[in-house]
């Protein structure tokens, strides 16, 4: 099992440019989460997915930014017309499907993208 | 939704002591508590959890307690030694929907 994998881990974009950073989730899960952590902060809930729905997106910002996860391939967090303030790690996390909300399954995370906008 | 606070931001012991990071949740649905270690510049990875239906879980030198009613949990970790240092996150999750803390930055001094 190969784990959850992103790509690119690094990736420098110059102001009003678009980056587009990729998650695939551990083989056998269909829930995807994205975090964003800025530099000696904590790790901040963007959005979850499942295949083909966005389940909460509640912590993306309302402008720029927008995830989806398609039937085939892998998650994509997309930001248009990058900001030097969008510079930061951002994490991505997938867990298994769970039956019932009485469930509990562990987020296995991915290494990171290092977004640095110049 | 679930609102996780956690302390203190920064923890500094000598080696050999004991360290012990507290977090609160607002959710009292929330039924699964994973602590996660995140070393320099690499992913967070999970340490220790704790379900809803047991009230402390132990693994060599860390521990984990849960107090449901007041709606706390804790991570002690004894022995410390300089490999501990790291940031610890406390999370709080119901279902597939969680929330981490804001990170303790511990570091253990030789």
């Amino acid at each position: 099992n190969a784990g959850v994998m992103q790509n690119p881990r690094h990736l420098v974009r110059r102001r009003g440019q678009e980056a587009r950073l990729r998650c695939s989730p551990m083989k056998g899960h269909s829930h995807v989460y994205w975090y964003r952590q800025l530099p000696e902060e904590g790790l901040k809930f963007m959005v979850y997915l499942q295949k083909e729905n966005i389940i909460d997106e509640s912590g993306m910002p309302k402008e720029r930014f927008s995830a989806e996860f398609p039937k085939e391939g892998p998650s994509i967090l997309r930001i248009q017309q990058v900001v030097r303030g969008d510079s930061a790690a951002y994490f991505c996390a997938s867990s298994e499907r769970t039956q019932q909300v009485s469930s509990y399954n562990e987020q296995f995370f991915g290494p990171g993208t290092r977004l640095t906008v110049l | 939704g679930e609102n996780v606070e956690q302390h203190p931001s920064t923890l500094s012991v000598q080696e050999g002591d004991s360290a012990v990071i507290k977090c609160t949740y607002s959710d009292s649905a929330s039924n699964y508590f994973p602590w996660y270690k995140q070393e320099l510049g690499k992913r967070p990875q999970l340490i220790i959890d704790i379900r809803s239906n047991v009230g402390e879980k132990k693994d060599q030198r860390i521990a984990v307690t849960l107090n449901k009613t007041a709606k706390h949990f804790s991570l002690h970790i004894t022995e410390t030694q300089p490999e501990d240092s790291a940031v610890y996150f406390c999370a709080a999750s119901r279902g597939n929907d969680m929330r981490f803390g804001a990170g303790t930055r511990l570091t253990v001094k030789p």
